[in-house]
C-alpha cells in the first residue's frame, strides 16, 4: 500500500518565523513530489514540486527531498497570516498517479 | 482568469438522482483528471482521461460513474444514481505525465440529501 504521511497539526507558527512542514512516503518508486496549499473550501493550489535530492527554493518557499530517508519537507520563511492553510504533500508513482497525504493545517499567528 | 473552471460550484441533489459535473479547461490539454475530497479527508483519485479515453480509474470509479468529453472542450463527470456518501468536493485537474504538478479547477461541492 503506497502511503504519504503527514502530521495533521495544527502547526502554529508566529508571524515572521519559519514554518517547517514534513512528509514521508512509502513507495521508493516515487519520482516526483509536490506541495499544494489548500484554503478551506477551495481547491488545492500547487506551491512547489521537486524530483531531485536536495533543496529547491522559490521565493519564500524551500522544498527539500531526501530519497534515502523517503522524506520531503517544505519550509516557509517570513511566515505571513495569509500562509495559514492546509498543506498537502503528494508523491507521483511510477504509474504517474498522485498519492496524497492528509495534509497539515498551518496557523500563522499575528 | 482560472485555467480550469468547473460548474456548478455547488449542487444539492436527492439520493438516487443523476448529477453531471462540468469542467472547462481554458487551454488545450490532452490529460484530464477527476479527484474528490470528502470533507476533512484526503484527496482521492477517481479517473484519468487522455486523448478522449479513460486511461486509468480507481476502485471508487465504479459503474455509477462515467466521464465524457462530448464536444472536445467540456469534460464531464456523471454520477448516475447518487448516494449519501458521494457528498464531497469534486475537482477536475489538467496536467501531463511529466514532473510538473496538476492544475486544479475551482471544484464543485456536491451535497446528496
Amino acid at each position: 500500500q503506497k502511503e504519504v504521511e503527514q502530521n495533521s497539526g495544527p502547526l502554529s507558527v508566529p508571524e515572521g518565523a519559519i514554518a517547517s512542514l514534513n512528509c514521508t512516503y512509502s513507495d521508493r518508486g516515487s519520482q516526483s513530489f509536490f506541495w499544494y496549499r489548500q484554503y478551506s473550501g477551495k481547491s488545492p493550489e500547487l506551491i512547489m514540486f521537486i524530483y531531485s535530492n536536495g533543496d529547491k527554493e522559490d521565493g519564500r518557499f524551500t522544498a527539500q527531498l531526501n530519497k534515502a530517508s523517503q522524506y520531503v519537507s517544505l519550509l516557509i520563511r517570513d511566515s505571513q497570516p495569509s500562509d495559514s492553510a492546509t498543506y498537502l504533500c503528494a508523491s507521483r508513482d511510477s504509474n504517474y498517479q498522485l498519492i496524497w497525504g492528509a495534509g497539515t493545517k498551518l496557523i500563522i499567528k499575528p | 482568469e482560472p485555467e480550469v473552471t468547473q460548474t456548478p460550484s455547488h449542487q444539492v441533489t436527492q439520493m438516487g438522482q443523476e448529477v453531471i459535473l462540468r469542467c472547462v479547461p481554458i487551454s488545450n490539454h490532452l490529460y484530464f483528471y477527476w479527484y474528490r475530497q470528502i470533507l476533512g479527508q484526503k484527496v482521492e483519485f477517481l479517473v484519468s482521461f487522455y486523448n478522449n479515453e479513460i486511461s486509468e480509474k480507481s476502485e471508487i470509479f465504479d459503474d455509477q460513474f462515467s466521464v465524457e468529453r462530448p464536444d472536445g472542450s467540456n469534460f464531464t463527470l456523471k454520477i448516475r444514481s447518487t448516494k449519501l456518501e458521494d457528498s464531497a468536493m469534486y475537482f477536475c485537474a489538467r496536467g501531463a505525465p511529466s514532473n510538473y504538478g496538476y492544475t486544479f479547477g475551482s471544484g464543485t461541492r456536491l451535497t446528496v440529501v
